[in-house]
C-alpha cells in the first residue's frame, strides 16, 4: 500500500530564512504528488502538484517542490519564510487507478520572526 | 457560488440529539469525500462517493450516516455521537483518477 511520510510534525524558521519541509513516498512507480497547505479554521489548499511532466514544480505563494525519484522524495522548498506562511502543510500521493490521495501526517510551520 | 461550502461552519450537539452536516461543490466534479481532521492525528477518511454511489467506508461507526444525492451534493447524518466525535469535518471533491482534492473550510463539530 501506498505510504506517505513528512518527516518532522513541527518546523521552526526565522522570517526571510529557507523553508525545507520533507516528504517521502513509497511506491514502485511514481504517483502523483500534492503539497496542501492549511490555514487556522480552514480546509486544505492546493499549493502545488506533481504530475510526471517535470520534476522542478512551482506553485502559489512562492513555494516549489522537486521530485527526486532516486530518493522517492517530493520536499517542498520556499526561499525566504514569511509571517503569513505560518500554517499545517500536508503531502499526499495519489496512484493509478485510484482518485483516493494517501496523505502524510502534516507538519506544522511555525515562523518567527 | 465556485468552490465547495460546507454548513453550517460550528455545531453543538449533546450525544442525543440528531443533525447533518451539508456539502455543496460548484466544480462540476464527481467525486466527494468525507474527512475527520481531530486535534494530533492525521486526517482520517471517512468516505468516498464516486459518480453518486459509495466506494470507500473506512470503518466509521453507524453513528455517521453519508448521503449523496447528487453529484454536486453531500450529506453526514450525526446521531448519538460520543465525545470523541468532536473534530473538523471537511468535505472534498475532484475530478477523477489522480486529481487534486478541493476543500470546503470544515464543519467544528463539538459534541456535549
Amino acid at each position: 500500500a501506498q505510504s506517505v511520510t513528512q518527516l518532522g510534525s513541527h518546523v521552526s524558521v526565522s522570517e526571510g530564512a529557507l523553508v525545507l519541509l520533507r516528504c517521502n513516498y513509497s511506491s514502485s512507480v511514481p504517483p502523483y504528488l500534492f503539497w496542501y497547505v492549511q490555514y487556522p479554521n480552514q480546509g486544505l489548499q492546493l499549493l502545488l502538484k506533481y504530475t510526471s511532466a517535470a520534476t522542478l514544480v512551482k506553485g502559489i505563494n512562492g513555494f516549489e517542490a522537486e521530485f527526486k525519484k532516486s530518493e522517492t522524495s517530493f520536499h517542498l522548498t520556499k526561499p525566504s519564510a514569511h509571517m503569513s506562511d505560518a500554517a499545517e502543510y500536508f503531502c499526499a500521493a495519489s496512484s493509478g487507478g485510484s482518485y483516493i490521495p494517501t496523505f502524510g501526517r502534516g507538519t506544522s510551520l511555525i515562523v518567527h520572526p | 457560488e465556485t468552490g465547495v461550502t460546507q454548513t453550517p461552519r460550528h455545531l453543538v450537539m449533546g450525544m442525543t440529539n440528531k443533525k447533518s452536516l451539508k456539502c455543496e461543490q460548484h466544480l462540476g466534479h464527481n467525486a466527494m469525500y468525507w474527512y475527520k481532521q481531530s486535534a494530533k492525528k492525521p486526517l482520517e477518511l471517512m468516505f468516498v462517493y464516486s459518480l453518486e454511489e459509495r466506494v470507500e467506508n473506512n470503518s466509521v461507526p453507524s453513528r455517521f450516516s453519508p448521503e449523496c444525492p447528487n453529484s454536486s451534493h453531500l450529506f453526514l447524518h450525526l446521531h448519538t455521537l460520543q465525545p470523541e466525535d468532536s473534530a473538523l469535518y471537511l468535505c472534498a471533491s475532484s475530478q477523477g483518477d489522480r486529481s487534486p482534492l478541493h476543500f470546503g473550510n470544515g464543519t467544528r463539530l463539538t459534541v456535549t
